[in-house]
């Protein structure tokens, strides 16, 4: 139980295009979603959490209007990057709790590279 | 700002050693600890969550331990495998379910 998918599992575009990322809690509803970013042989930072029907709580230094995030169902968030560059390329990773658990349950990860 | 620290940050092993992995965070106001691990390009894998009650958790041949006093954790690893190879991320819980993590271990178990 408790599986978190994400799609695409990786994009290649070209600077200046946006990229949406889907994340979906298969097997159960996500109160809570969390966005992560991961550089080559870095830590995972926290980009943003959000939960269903409201707006995300982005961390500092991340641009709200670059990365937007949408909540629309306990089932699924979606990540968009905006006018993607090359520095924006990295892994994307979702994680998702469930009420009462304080486990994340992370999804595979989609690699974003832009040209 | 809590800062999570992982040591060493590669490991090569023969297969079949006990080994020992360590963490240490700077802020020792934590709500859980949790232990990952993350093969290649891939996602991540919760092994063990310790609450910040607790001392330890154990999950088959994985044991993890928790001293927030002096702000560490070691995850030790019984009669490792190949299979085992991967990176061991370490990642600290705030209470507002925000995860810091550190750069993990890379773990090489050769057969």
């Amino acid at each position: 139980g408790a599986v978190v998918s994400q799609h695409p599992s990786w994009v290649i575009c070209k600077s200046g295009t946006s990229v949406k990322i889907e994340c979906r809690s298969l097997d159960f509803q996500a109160t809570t979603m969390f966005w992560y970013r991961q550089f080559p042989k870095q830590s995972l930072m926290l980009m943003a959490t959000s939960n269903e029907g409201s707006k995300a709580t982005y961390e500092q230094g991340v641009e709200k209007d670059k990365f937007l995030i949408n909540h629309a169902s306990l089932t699924l968030s979606t990540l968009t990057v905006t006018s993607a560059h090359p520095e924006d390329s990295s892994f994307y990773i979702c994680s998702a709790t469930l009420l009462y658990d304080d486990t994340q349950y992370f999804g595979p990860g989609t690699r974003l590279t832009v040209l | 700002k809590q800062e999570v620290t992982q040591i060493p940050a590669a490991l090569s092993v023969p297969e079949g050693e006990n080994l020992v992995l360590n963490c240490s965070f700077t802020d020792s106001a934590i709500y859980n600890l949790q232990w990952f691990r993350q093969d290649p390009g891939k996602g991540l894998t919760s092994l063990l969550l310790i609450q910040s009650s607790q001392r330890e958790q154990t999950s088959g041949r994985l044991n993890a331990s928790l001293d927030k006093s002096s702000g560490r954790s070691t995850l030790y690893i019984a009669a490792s495998q190949p299979g085992d190879s991967a990176t061991y991320l370490c990642a600290v819980g705030g209470g507002s379910e925000k995860l810091v993590f550190g750069k993990g271990t890379k773990l090489t178990v050769n057969p």
